[in-house]
């Protein structure tokens, strides 16, 4: 059962422009939406992270924006950059549950070109 | 380097072998968590211990998987009579639990394995 879904699957962003990642999640409960940046044979990283009592969370060129009632958020890679390029994961979870294991996307590749 | 530490890096075994991963998690985390991801895929939660405790299990994991924390301190997770589908990165994951309420999870490298 697919809880959280993302898009797009992969994205191509010409240095200094804009890199917008959606993702739409279907238990209401979810009450913490991290997003989490991969490159090749590393772990991923905590980027970035949203819980629904806000609308948006900015954090230097990275902003979550968040839409309780449409259950989506998305990142917005402002400036990006060729180091950018990498893998992004959205995810959710139940932090206030005993597990607070995170459901992940299925990820999106993200090419900025120089 | 206070992060989250995962050994081996890369395992490479014959189908049928045993196999065991450690994971030493951020010091004064007290929950560990356990995922497996697939090429291509986002990682999927196999099983996670609050200090020495193992709470919950996914489906995933078969009877051949088996993890423990003793002391609450480092994990292992093992697996016996690998198969070819269990060809995966593992990763570790630790986060603070406050009151029973847990989010952040910082990750390890993980530990590729290929079963040939």
């Amino acid at each position: 059962q697919q809880q959280v879904k993302q898009s797009p699957q992969s994205l191509i962003v010409q240095k200094g422009g804009i890199s917008i990642i959606n993702c739409a999640y279907e238990n209401t409960a979810f009450d913490y939406f991290p997003w989490y940046q991969q490159f090749p044979g590393k772990g991923p990283a905590l980027l970035i992270a949203i819980r629904p009592d806000v609308s948006e969370k900015k954090e230097g060129r990275f902003t979550i924006s968040f839409n309780k009632s449409a259950k989506q958020f998305s990142l917005h890679i402002m400036d990006s950059q060729p180091g950018d390029s990498a893998t992004y994961f959205c995810a959710a979870s139940r932090g206030s549950s005993n597990t607070g294991k995170l459901i992940f996307g299925q990820g999106t590749t993200l090419q900025v070109k120089p | 380097d206070t992060g989250v530490s995962q050994n081996p890096r890369h395992k490479i075994t014959k189908r049928g072998q045993n196999v065991t991963f450690r994971c030493d998690p951020i010091s004064e985390h007290n929950r560990l968590y356990w995922y497996r991801q697939t090429l291509g895929q986002g990682p999927e939660f196999l099983t996670y211990f609050q200090n020495e405790a193992q709470l919950e299990k996914s489906r995933l994991l078969s009877d051949r998987f088996s993890a423990e924390r003793p002391k609450g301190s480092f994990s292992t997770l093992e697996i016996q009579r690998t198969e070819q589908g269990d060809s995966a990165m593992y990763l570790c994951a630790s986060s603070l639990a406050d009151r029973g309420r847990s989010y952040e999870q910082y990750f390890g490298p993980g530990t590729r394995l290929t079963v040939t």
